[in-house]
């Protein structure tokens, strides 16, 4: 089966904190993806990855940056959290054109 | 760019009836797949069904099924004899054959009625 794990389950963070959302995956997909998910509006994706090293924008990247060092391993960096990326944040991965498979989501609370 | 739109917020349905949720999507592409994520309240997401653009025949999947119709950039899921658990948030997304990026709906809330 293939495993999909985010680092934290809930999270609560302070204004300007610099926050890290971590993603690992054990099935060497080489796409890796954040979305957001907020009531109403869906999954919007903020940044995906299609290699170690390579990123691109989503529909959202303002306020997010990424890193991918290792093909397992993909993180999600609030440069300066502000309370507007309060949200639910779900990692997921992908091999070419097959399904996705998703970690379980970080519920992020910016206080 | 491509939009998939679900236009229906919430939907219920009784137990052991059957159900339909819309899904409509717009692309120029012609190489593309679509598919039915289902979050229940556990949060993971996990898929219901697929169906590649260039298949004619409808995908099936036990009691899911899917009206994939390409003209009209139509994409509805049929869930029959539906059960408590089916109860979750259903998200119709597309995924152009170029790439692997998904774009997902807004979703859409199902409740089940004993």
């Amino acid at each position: 089966d293939v495993k999909v794990t985010q680092s934290s389950r809930y999270l609560v963070k302070r204004t300007g904190e610099k926050v890290f959302l971590e993603c690992v995956q054990d099935m060497d997909h080489e796409n890796m993806f954040w979305y957001r998910q907020d009531p109403g509006l869906g999954l919007r994706l903020i940044y995906f990855s299609y290699d170690v090293k390579m990123k691109e924008k989503g529909d959202i990247p303002e306020g997010y940056s990424v890193s991918r060092e290792k093909k397992e391993r993909f993180s999600l960096i609030l440069e300066s959290a502000s309370t507007n990326q309060t949200s639910m944040y779900l990692c997921a991965t992908r091999l070419g054109q097959t399904e996705a498979f998703f970690g379980q989501g970080t519920r992020l609370t910016v206080v | 760019a491509q939009t998939v739109t679900q236009s229906q917020p919430e939907m219920s349905v009784q137990e052991a009836e059957t159900v339909t949720l819309s899904c409509t999507y717009d692309t120029s592409e012609s190489d593309y797949y679509l598919f039915w994520y289902k979050q229940p309240p556990s949060r993971q997401m996990i898929l219901v069904i697929r169906q590649e653009a260039y298949k004619q025949q409808n995908a099936t999947e036990n009691r899911f099924s899917v009206n994939f119709q390409k003209a009209a950039k139509s994409f509805s899921l049929k869930i029959s004899d539906s059960q408590l658990g089916d109860a979750a948030m259903y998200f119709c997304a597309y995924s152009s054959g170029a790439n692997s990026k998904l774009t997902f709906g807004k979703g859409i809330t199902l409740s089940v009625r004993p």
